[in-house]
Formats: structure tokens, C-alpha cells, sequence
């Protein structure tokens, strides 16, 4: 079966300053979907990537999907106290099945 | 726009009392349903999925069932709670073709005494 392990676990951050999570997976992954969870709330839809080597952004988020489609990466620039919160990766096995997550990245911003 | 209901938003029952929760999207047809659960330390889980009315797929086999008795309406249901059913139950919809992003419902807080 699929895994996707995300690094790194947590990440405190000073507020202006970049920051970048991984996800890799153990297979080739056939679309890759990020997600923001706030504490106790359901997930945020961020972005999907399908293709190798493509590239997405929206607002100061951007996410990227490796030629070989066996890693993702997410980026924030400049980061915001907004921007705190779980990020997690999903990808999907496949047809109409549910998705399989990473467990999450920590995101904390330090003022 | 497509929106997606769960409920109860928090829920605290003893061992061995049945469940009931539900889930119901709109703005849309025939989408596809998850139920997943976030248990701490274990990310998230795929417990069942619907591609149609009275079409249930399991991943896990355990305590819970799952029911669609219309297009839009899933629920998730126990007969004899466990300690272990404890955790953050999430209703997820997408459409209903592949590779499709799932939007979420903003969650049920299970705790079981």
C-alpha cells in the first residue's frame, strides 16, 4: 500500500520568514493534494498537482510536484500568523477510493 | 456552490451505546463520499467510501458501519461503541469523477467514556 511521509513533523517559524514541507512518497503518485487543517476543524482544500515537474501557486502558497512524481514540496513565503496550522498531503490510490495522508505537518508562527 | 454538513459537531457517549452521525452535501449530484477518522498520533484514515446510493466500500473492518440512503446523505453508525472509536470523524465529498479534489466537512469530536 501507498505511504506518504511528510518532514518535517512540526515547524516553528518566525513570522516574515520562508518556510518549506515535504512529502514523499513509496510510489509514483498519480495526483498529490494538499491541505491545511486548523486545530480541531475539518481540512482546506489548497492545491492539486498531477503532472511531473508542475508547479502551482496561490497567495504566498506554492506547491511543486517532482519530475518523477515521487515527491511534493510545499512552500510559503513570508509567512503569516494565518498561515499556522497542519499541513497535510493526500494522494489518491486510484478511481473513486478515498486518499491516503501524510500525518501532518505543524506549522507554528512566532510573532 | 457545493457545500458539506456534518453533525453532531461534538459528541461524548459511553461504551456500548450506538452511534449516529451524519453527513449531508449539496450543491451538487451523485458526489462521491468518504468517512474518515483522525485518531492522535495515527493521521488520517479512509473508513468507508459511496460512489452511489447503497454502493458502501469499507477499508477497515471494525465496530462501525456506513449507510447512503440517499444520493446526498451519508452516515456512519455504530451498534456497541468501543473506547477505541474514540477521535475527529470527517464527512469528505468529491465529484464523481477521478482525480478530483475531496472537500471536507468541519468534523464530529467523538469522545467515549
Amino acid at each position: 500500500s501507498q505511504e506518504l511521509e511528510q518532514s518535517p513533523q512540526s515547524l516553528i517559524v518566525q513570522e516574515g520568514k520562508n518556510l518549506t514541507i515535504n512529502c514523499t512518497s513509496s510510489k509514483t503518485l498519480y495526483g498529490l493534494y494538499w491541505y491545511k487543517q486548523k486545530y480541531g476543524e475539518g481540512l482546506i482544500f489548497l492545491m492539486m498537482l498531477q503532472k511531473g515537474g508542475e508547479e502551482k501557486s496561490h497567495e504566498k502558497i506554492t506547491a511543486k510536484l517532482d519530475e518523477k512524481k515521487q515527491q511534493s514540496s510545499l512552500h510559503i513565503t513570508a509567512s503569516q500568523p494565518s498561515h499556522a496550522g497542519i499541513y497535510l498531503c493526500g494522494a489518491p490510490p486510484g478511481g473513486a477510493d478515498g486518499l491516503t495522508f501524510g500525518k501532518g505537518t505543524h506549522l507554528i508562527i512566532q510573532p | 456552490s457545493q457545500t458539506i454538513h456534518q453533525w453532531p459537531a461534538t459528541l461524548v457517549q459511553p461504551v456500548g451505546s450506538p452511534l449516529s452521525l451524519e453527513c449531508t452535501v449539496e450543491g451538487t449530484s451523485n458526489p462521491n463520499l468518504y468517512w474518515y477518522r483522525q485518531a492522535a498520533g495515527r493521521g488520517l484514515q479512509l473508513l468507508f467510501y459511496s460512489v452511489g446510493i447503497g454502493q458502501i466500500s469499507s477499508e477497515v473492518p471494525q465496530n462501525l458501519s456506513a449507510s447512503r440512503p440517499q444520493d446526498r446523505q451519508f452516515i456512519l453508525s455504530s451498534k456497541k461503541l468501543l473506547l477505541s472509536d474514540s477521535g475527529f470523524y470527517l464527512c469528505a465529498w468529491s465529484q464523481g469523477t477521478s482525480n478530483q479534489p475531496q472537500h471536507f466537512g468541519d468534523g464530529t469530536r467523538l469522545s467515549i467514556l
